[in-house]
């Protein structure tokens, strides 16, 4: 069974710009969660999506946004991208949503924003 | 407000010993834990978890322990190898707030040969 998959591996983008990130799930997981990890701030929890809905969301300014499709996959996306944002952004799939259901991760998308 | 927080940022520990990692939270509405293990420019990978309605729970050399009134967890690794030098981290998650979780913010172990 294919893992969670993340493209690309690695982007560079200039301040100002926009970017999307990738995020396949594992086959039959319909809960897709995004977390960014940094230095400072360790991981923390961007937004879920269940069935094409978001379901949940954390504390980050709204320049940062998903979506999920009908076949599970997700895509967020960062707009006018600031130097903080430089980051290992990870996506987590689940069967199911709800405590109770482990979170298994992909490998991540270095951002690099210079 | 850090809600769960791994005290311990580094562990060094010699083959073959146990190591023990431990997790406190202040969130008495976290219904279940988890613990991760993570190399560098990877993601995290999952090693063992456990409800908010038992105490043990265990998987090979892994066992967690949770402690509800003391609101701490901790990993015991037995025994130690030198592939389990990593960073650990603890998380957890509440029924109402879906698959979010809160994590730690980690504890390095290295195990020497």
């Amino acid at each position: 069974k294919a893992g969670v998959t993340q493209t690309p591996r690695y982007l560079i983008k200039t301040r100002g710009q926009q970017v999307t990130l990738s995020c396949s799930p594992i086959s039959g997981h319909r809960s897709v969660s995004w977390y960014q990890q940094t230095p400072g701030q360790g991981l923390q929890f961007l937004f879920e999506y269940f069935s094409e809905t978001q379901r949940n969301k954390g504390n980050f300014p709204g320049r940062f946004s998903g979506r999920q499709f009908s076949n599970s996959r997700s895509e967020m996306n960062v707009s006018t991208l600031e130097l903080g944002d430089s980051a290992l952004y990870l996506c987590a799939s689940s069967y199911r949503t709800g405590s109770g259901t482990e979170a298994f991760f992909g490998q991540g998308t270095r951002l690099t924003v210079v | 407000d850090q809600q769960v927080k791994q005290n311990s940022p580094s562990l060094s520990v010699q083959e073959g010993r146990i190591s023990i990692l431990n997790c406190d939270y202040t969130n008495s509405m976290f219904d279940y834990f988890l613990w991760y293990k993570k190399y560098p420019a990877e993601g995290p990978t999952f090693l063992i978890s456990i409800s908010s309605i038992k105490d043990k729970n265990e998987d090979g050399r892994f066992t967690v322990f949770l402690n509800k009134s003391a609101k701490h967890l901790s990993l015991h690794i037995v025994p130690s190898q030198p592939g389990d030098s990593a960073v650990y981290f603890c998380a957890a998650s509440e029924g109402a707030a879906g698959n979010k979780l809160t994590f730690g913010g980690g504890t390095r172990v290295l195990v020497k040969p």
